[in-house]
């Protein structure tokens, strides 16, 4: 049982390049997340999704874009990435009523 | 979803109790309190959950208080393996967005 699979784990991008990072879950879980995490900080929300279809805006949605076509896949998009996107990016999952499955995590560097 | 209140920072003797303290005085009264910790720069692990009565694990003891607005997680002998960021959340188990505050960076000392 892999659980939350992230790709890349680091990534160096130009400014104004675009990426799409990868996050799948196995576990059949309805709820998927993507965090942030600049150096000595808390954990800051991006996006979530209750579903296939379904995505809302966390608390830091600026400059970044996802999808959920699946249950297993919530991929995040950064387009035109700008150095304030340096930070590590943490995919999570969670059945509707559970606890939160991380991933470990994306290094993202913007330079 | 109730805010949450955790010092920014704790020390504690390896092989002692560690004793981390969570202030969520407007809890109601459907949110349990979740516990997880961030070991260095890894993703986050779930420690612990609880709604009102006292709950212990292979990992952790979790008290909450009578009136539900604070909470304590124990580690009954913490080890230099325990240093960590920790978070304390209060959600309804049909929660959807899930947001941490900074949590409480423990540090164990030999």
């Amino acid at each position: 049982n892999a659980g939350v699979t992230q790709t890349p784990k680091f990534r160096i991008l130009k400014i104004g390049q675009s990426m799409t990072l990868q996050c799948a879950q196995d576990m059949n879980h309805n709820y998927m997340y993507w965090y942030r995490q600049d150096p000595g900080m808390g954990l800051k929300l991006i996006y979530y999704s209750v579903g296939a279809g379904i995505t809302d805006k966390g608390e830091v949605p600026n400059g970044y874009n996802v999808s959920r076509s699946t249950t297993e896949d919530f991929p995040l998009r950064l387009e035109l990435a700008a150095p304030s996107q340096t930070s590590v990016y943490f995919c999570a999952s969670r059945p509707i009523a559970g606890e939160l499955f991380f991933g470990e995590g994306s290094r993202l560097t913007v330079l | 979803d109730a805010k949450t209140t955790q010092p920014p920072s704790m020390d504690c003797a390896e092989g002692r109790a560690a004793n981390l303290p969570c202030n969520h005085s407007t809890i109601s009264g459907n949110e349990y309190v979740y516990w997880y910790r961030q070991i260095h720069s890894q993703g986050p692990q779930y420690i612990i959950h609880g709604l009102k009565n006292n709950e212990t694990n292979e990992m952790a003891s979790l008290i909450i208080t009578e009136d539900r607005k604070s909470s304590t997680l124990i580690l009954p002998h913490a080890t230099l393996r325990d240093t960590a960021v920790y978070y304390c959340i209060v959600m309804n188990q049909g929660a959807q967005k899930l947001v941490f505050g900074q949590g409480t960076r423990l540090t164990i000392n030999p």
